[in-house]
């Protein structure tokens, strides 16, 4: 079965620098990756959505790579803040929506950016 | 602003009560989707539905049902609830063509005593 990989260590970065989150998964590539922001208690939001042919995306001061060879997507936060402190939940879309279209979530990384 | 909104934000049940988690989306979705969220395990899903009065089983679906008589309603019924389904549930819902990102309501905290 798919497994998906993101590191269950927090990520703690300071502010102004770079925070950069893998999300790593075996098998198949999917057809869509998607990336959620979830804070405590709340129900995740989503970010950013890139495609299999696609390598990057970008959105403000979010970017997401995505490498099928490596099967694996990154996820970059530039000059962050202490605002940008969040669990960070990566998603595989294998049917690219329809009536068939379901997520598979990764467990998610929790980011703290400290000041 | 999609909205989903959620039944209860915090519910306490006893085991073997029959419970009924409702959710509600303001935007048209055809697709709607129950999860459970655990530590260390993310969010796994339960139960899909894509139409009024159609479902998918999601990965995880022993002991749940669900029911979505109206387009913007899906129902999640623990027929007899247990301690080992004391979770954080999310509902969300999504369209079918486009951009197919999902939109998640603020989540039940269910505990099973």
């Amino acid at each position: 079965s798919q497994k998906i990989e993101q590191n269950s260590e927090a990520l703690n970065i300071q502010e102004g620098k770079t925070a950069t989150l893998t999300c790593n998964y075996t098998n198949y590539s999917p057809a869509y990756l998607q990336w959620y922001r979830q804070d405590p208690g709340r129900g995740p939001v989503f970010l950013l959505l890139i495609r299999e042919n696609e390598k990057e995306k970008r959105k403000e001061r979010l970017k997401v790579t995505f490498d099928t060879t490596l099967k694996q997507s990154l996820f970059h936060i530039t000059a962050s803040q202490p605002a940008d402190s969040a669990t960070y939940l990566c998603a595989l879309d294998y049917f690219g929506g329809g009536t068939a279209s379901k997520l598979t979530f990764g467990t998610g990384t929790r980011l703290q950016v400290t000041l | 602003d999609v909205k989903v909104t959620q039944s209860s934000r915090y519910l306490v049940k006893r085991t073997g009560e029959k419970v009924f988690l409702e959710c509600v989306q303001d935007m048209d979705h055809e697709n709607m989707f129950w999860y459970r969220q655990d530590p260390g395990l993310g969010l796994r899903l339960i139960y899909f539905s894509y139409d009024v009065k159609m479902k998918e089983k999601g990965d995880i679906p022993e002991g749940y049902s669900v029911s979505r008589e109206k387009k913007e309603r899906f129902s999640l019924i623990l027929e007899s609830a247990s301690t080992n389904q004391t979770s954080m549930y999310l509902c969300a819902s999504s369209v079918t063509t486009g951009l197919y990102e999902q939109y998640f309501g603020p989540g039940t905290r269910l505990t099973v005593t």
